[in-house]
């Protein structure tokens, strides 16, 4: 049972342009939302998050966004640059869990 | 800034070796988790400890156990590894909840 779900494997994107990440959840508790960007032979390292009491937080460059009806939220990066080439994944959890629930991660690949 | 370090970043065993995959954090985080990563299925929980002494299990625990005998380290043992276990496993940390800490990973080969 997938709790959480990012539908796409790869996302290739111009330098410059802007990248969406997806991720969908089916468990209504989860109130705490994370992204994570890792690169090859590296642990995963935090990128930004947000509760549900918002619809959206930025941090720079990268914006995340909760549809909490929709039970959806995304990642945008503007603009995008080649050191944003890596796997993102993204996790949730809820009020008083210890463990996080991670999607299968999306690759991005930024051209020049 | 929290530190996660794992013993080695890269090992090759044989089927049916005992493998120690140990990890270290210097937080004092109460929670210390061990993941697998493969391609296409993410970050997989195979146990954590929320205590001293305490486990659970996660996800995909077959094949594994766990030891804390100190706050600052959680070590995953394969008890006779096998080429299934061709993998990228994540040491993790956090406080209660919440944002975990990763280390580098160690990238194990089961010939």
């Amino acid at each position: 049972d997938q709790q959480v779900k990012q539908n796409s494997p790869s996302l290739s994107v111009q330098e410059g342009r802007i990248s969406i990440l997806n991720c969908d959840y089916t468990n209504s508790m989860f109130d705490y939302f994370l992204w994570y960007k890792k690169y090859p032979a590296e642990g995963p390292t935090f990128l930004i998050s947000i509760s549900s009491i918002k619809d959206k937080n930025e941090d720079g460059r990268f914006t995340v966004f909760l549809n909490k009806s929709a039970k959806h939220l995304s990642l945008h990066i503007v603009p995008s640059q080649p050191g944003d080439s890596a796997v993102y994944f993204c996790a949730a959890s809820f009020q008083g869990a210890q463990k996080l629930v991670f999607g299968q991660g999306t690759r991005l690949t930024i051209n020049p | 800034d929290v530190k996660v370090t794992q013993s080695s970043r890269y090992l090759v065993k044989r089927t049916g070796e005992k493998v120690f995959l140990e990890c270290v954090q210097d937080m004092d985080h109460e929670n210390m988790f061990w993941y697998r990563q493969d391609p296409g299925l993410g970050l997989r929980l195979i146990y954590f400890s929320y205590d001293v002494k305490m486990k659970e299990k996660g996800d995909i625990p077959e094949g594994y156990s766990v030891s804390r005998e100190k706050k600052e380290r959680f070590s995953l043992i394969l008890e006779s590894a096998s080429t299934n276990q061709t993998s990228m496993y994540l040491c993790a940390s956090s406080l209660s909840t919440g944002l975990q800490f990763f280390g580098p990973g160690t990238r194990l080969t089961v010939l």
